[in-house]
């Protein structure tokens, strides 16, 4: 099966600073990227994706890019909230099927 | 509905009982997956229906689980004889076309815990 790393486990930002969460993946035919973000106790919701054929995408404070050569896809969040606080999960899927493997998790905390 | 239902919230089994884990998917969505999500861990997939086919069920851990999806809509993830391993989140998604490349919503889960 597919394979993705996820660093750091943990993440302790002032805020206002910015915040780099990254995942390597093996399977070069891994051809679409999401980003998760699951608060305590409740459930995991989409914040951003992309896909093999981009290599950046911004909505307002995040941005993910993707690497395919080095197999590499970074979510960023800038002028970090307190609000940001919560475990962020990277994800990938192969074309070849119809499911997500997630990494690991980071715990993103925000100190005001 | 609003979105993806599942019940109960809280399940605290013996070991040994056997449970059953309710998903109610978002009305008209055809794709739907199971996932278990262990303390400080990503969900790992556990099954996947397309409508009420079944078409991968590679992620369950053993031949006590069984998931079923009968009229293509709401699901059920069975679990027999609990063990304390089994002690998790579980997670349902759905989605509205083939797979999970188009946005997959996820239900609150059901934290299940074997005692």
């Amino acid at each position: 099966g597919e394979n993705v790393e996820q660093h750091p486990s943990t993440l302790s930002v002032q805020e206002g600073d910015s915040a780099v969460i990254k995942c390597t993946y093996s399977d070069s035919a891994s051809n679409y990227f999401p980003w998760y973000k699951q608060e305590l106790g409740k459930r995991p919701q989409l914040i951003i994706d992309i896909r093999s054929n981009v290599g950046e995408k911004k909505d307002q404070r995040i941005a993910v890019t993707l690497n395919k050569t080095a197999k590499h896809f970074s979510l960023h969040i800038t002028e970090t909230q307190p609000e940001d606080s919560a475990v962020y999960f990277c994800a990938l899927m192969n074309s070849g099927y119809s499911t997500l493997t997630f990494g690991k998790g980071t715990m993103l905390l925000v100190s005001p | 509905g609003a979105g993806v239902s599942q019940s109960p919230r809280y399940k605290v089994a013996k070991r040994g009982q056997d449970v059953a884990l309710r998903c109610d998917p978002i009305s008209g969505h055809v794709s739907l997956f199971w996932y278990q999500q262990a303390l400080g861990q990503g969900p790992e997939f556990l099954t996947y229906f397309q409508n009420e086919a079944q078409l991968d069920k590679s992620g369950l851990p053993s031949d006590r689980f069984f998931a079923e999806r009968p009229e293509g809509s709401v699901s059920t993830l069975k679990i027999q004889r609990t063990q304390q391993e089994d002690s998790a989140v579980y997670l349902c998604a759905s989605s509205l076309a083939q797979g999970m490349n188009t946005e997959a919503f996820f239900g609150q889960g059901t934290r299940l815990t074997v005692v």
